[in-house]
């Protein structure tokens, strides 16, 4: 049982490249969810998840977007990555009825 | 959208002393309220967390205060050593349109000293 599994762990883009940030989850959880960390700003909403098949956007959206593959898998993407973007990525899953979150170990991004 | 609010940003205490973190939130359909301690480059971790039908919950040395009339919520560390320095995190959780949502204060980053 691994939890949530985010890869890649770090990553160095330049600007106007595109990427994928793959998580995955194998509790069985109904919401995922992807979050950025920046320095004195707290973690915000990118995109969530509420079931599969399911996206809505959170607080930052724009310059991202997000496949809900399956259950397991909720990918978030950058089509033409800016400096701006640089951050921290969680993905974090939720179990339906309870209120517990479950955090990844992150991705470290890097656009130059 | 719900707001979080967090203060201090910064907080240094001696070892021993106690430590209080205080968060308010704008939304009165929240109804869940963790807080998640988070050491360098590692990914946050839940330390304690009260939901809104409860006033107060404690952990050991860790306890949170809820007062759902004023939208307010705070962390109290007791008896503080110094692997309780770290950035510690307040949410607040709202079931919206899409489903939950949890949004986060900004963070207080604690230091414990010797």
């Amino acid at each position: 049982n691994a939890g949530v599994t985010q890869t890649p762990k770090f990553q160095v883009l330049k600007t106007g490249q595109s990427m994928t940030l793959q998580c995955a989850q194998d509790m069985n959880h109904n919401s995922m969810y992807w979050y950025r960390q920046d320095p004195g700003m707290g973690l915000r909403l990118i995109y969530y998840s509420a079931s599969e098949g399911t996206t809505d956007k959170g607080e930052v959206p724009n310059g991202y977007n997000v496949s809900r593959l399956n259950k397991r898998e909720f990918s978030l993407r950058l089509e033409s990555a800016a400096p701006s973007q640089t951050s921290v990525y969680f993905c974090a899953s939720r179990e339906q009825g309870n209120y517990g979150y479950t955090f990844g170990s992150g991705t470290r991004l890097t656009v130059v | 959208g719900e707001n979080v609010e967090q203060h201090p940003s910064t907080l240094s205490v001696q070892e021993g002393d106690s430590a209080v973190i205080k968060c308010t939130y704008s939304d009165s359909a929240s109804n869940y309220f963790p807080w998640y301690k988070q050491e360098l480059g590692k990914r946050p971790q839940l330390i304690i967390d009260i939901r809104s039908n409860v006033g107060e919950k404690k952990d050991q040395r860790i306890a949170v205060t809820l007062n759902k009339t004023a939208k307010h919520f705070s962390l109290h560390i007791t008896e503080t050593q110094p692997e309780d320095s770290a950035v510690y995190f307040c949410a607040a959780d709202i079931l919206a349109g899409g489903g939950n949502k949890l949004t986060f204060g900004t963070g207080t980053q604690l230091k414990v000293e010797l």
